[in-house]
């Protein structure tokens, strides 16, 4: 199986700022990287798939990039609605592995 | 608007039998793969089982192959997910999810949980 490693857990920041997560493949994956932002008490909400193809609605502010084993989310300018979990989750094969999510608080 | 519905969660104890529901609309229910993705209480995102549209093709994880069956009816817009011999790990949220776009594994829509506790 697929492991997905994201870093960092969690991650202390201020609305306004720049904010990159990581997340590592324990295999080459191609582009097949995908990421959720998931709030307390609601149901996961896709951002990005195929790496770096934004799903619709979703503002541009959101960015994704990467191939291989190692890809980026990338949040240009934090908003107070961006503070929330997010996981990235390999689709190159079953079982669609997640990340342990990324907790971004406010500072 | 893709809406996801789920029903069908509860208390049930170890060993017992419990069958989820998922009412789909807002898209061509019929041309499109579904998949069960859970989240056990403070935790992680954990997919649990795939279906194709035709559901010929049909994938678990291995946590819950030979216990769980998951199922459709496309005329019906409904998805389902047939659990038995539960466990207490099995406790979780349970996500409806679909894949709209034409790569498997990629959960663009889901619905809003049911909870499942297993516990005596």
């Amino acid at each position: 199986d697929i492991q997905m490693t994201q870093s960092p857990s969690s991650l202390s920041a201020s609305v306004g700022d720049r904010v990159t997560i990581t997340c590592r493949a324990s295999q080459s994956i191609s582009s097949h990287l995908n990421w959720y932002q998931q709030k307390p008490g609601k149901a996961p909400k896709l951002l990005i798939y195929a790496a770096s193809s934004f799903q619709s609605g979703v503002p541009s502010r959101f960015s994704g990039s990467g191939s291989g084993t190692d890809f980026t989310l990338t949040i240009s300018t934090l908003q107070p609605e961006d503070f929330a979990t997010y996981y990235c989750q390999e689709s190159d094969s079953t079982p669609y592995t997640f990340g342990q999510g990324t907790k971004l608080e406010i500072k | 608007e893709v809406q996801l519905v789920e029903s069908g969660g509860g208390l049930v104890k170890p060993g017992g039998s419990l069958r989820l529901s998922c009412a789909a609309s807002g898209f061509t229910f019929s041309i499109n793969s579904m998949n069960w993705v859970r989240q056990a209480p403070g935790k992680g995102l954990e997919w649990v089982s795939s279906i194709s549209s035709s559901s010929a093709y049909i994938y678990y994880a291995d946590s819950v192959k030979g216990r769980f069956t998951i199922s459709r009816d496309n005329a019906k817009n409904s998805l389902y997910l047939q659990m038995n011999s539960l466990r207490a790990e099995d406790t979780a949220v349970y996500y409806c999810a679909s894949t709209t776009v034409t790569t498997w594994g990629i959960f663009d829509y889901w619905g809003q949980g049911t909870l499942v506790t297993v516990s005596s």
